[in-house]
């Protein structure tokens, strides 16, 4: 299957701050990828889809304002958490579709600690 | 509108025998795919086994098998001689055909493989 990778894996902020996450498809093109996030022990919530070259769809909830998201080309996707705060901590993962659209490859996920 | 429901939070089973995790669904879609993926404790998405809806015949690999009642809307995995490596999260999870790639995920089962 398609191999995804994630940079950083793990990132502490200070309040206030932004931080970029880095999803890359390492051996494919990826026209979507996912962004997800995950709190302690609960499932993935599902954040937005990113198209390339095109703005992303975000899901109802989701401030666009706040989680910026860009798909420049076909092997990166970027999340960047604008002005984090501690409620942003969590586990951000972002997966891509490959073949028939029917199975997603996840990345190794990246671990937000806002202070 | 789609959910998938996982009914049970917590589960334990002893090494080297067999367990089974629930899931249901609801859809109105009547082509899909459904999916169990594992989250170990590193976090990493690992799809562990899928089924195309319009197979009848239940999918398996190797200590994984799922059984599949359409009507019912029901998908439970069944892990045979369990191994301690086997012990992480498990994600039931849904793509219809006009989801456009997006995946439902149930709300976990957290598997304890005892020694």
């Amino acid at each position: 299957g398609a191999v995804v990778s994630q940079h950083p894996s793990w990132v502490i902020c200070k309040s206030g701050t932004s931080v970029k996450i880095e999803c890359r498809s390492l051996d494919f093109q990826a026209t979507t990828m996912f962004w997800y996030r995950q709190f302690p022990k609960q499932s993935l919530m599902l954040m937005a889809t990113s198209n390339e070259g095109s703005k992303a769809t975000y899901e109802q909830g989701v401030e666009k304002d706040k989680f910026l998201i860009n798909h420049a080309s076909l092997t990166l996707s970027t999340l960047t958490v604008t002005s984090a705060h501690p409620e942003d901590s969590s586990f951000y993962i972002c997966s891509t579709l490959e073949g028939n659209e029917d199975e997603q490859f996840f990345g190794p996920g990246t671990r937000l600690t806002v202070l | 509108a789609q959910t998938v429901t996982q009914s049970q939070p917590e589960m334990s089973v002893q090494e080297a025998e067999t367990v089974t995790l629930s899931c249901t669904y609801d859809t109105s879609e009547s082509n899909y795919y459904l999916f169990w993926y594992k989250q170990p404790p590193s976090r990493q998405m690992i799809l562990v086994i899928r089924q195309e809806a319009y197979k009848q015949q239940n999918a398996t690999e190797n200590r994984f098998s799922v059984n599949f009642q359409k009507a019912a809307k029901s998908f439970s995995l069944k892990i045979s001689d369990s191994q301690l490596g086997d012990t992480a999260m498990y994600f039931c999870a849904f793509i219809g055909s006009s989801n456009t790639g997006k995946l439902i995920f149930g709300q976990g089962t957290t598997l304890q493989v005892k020694p």
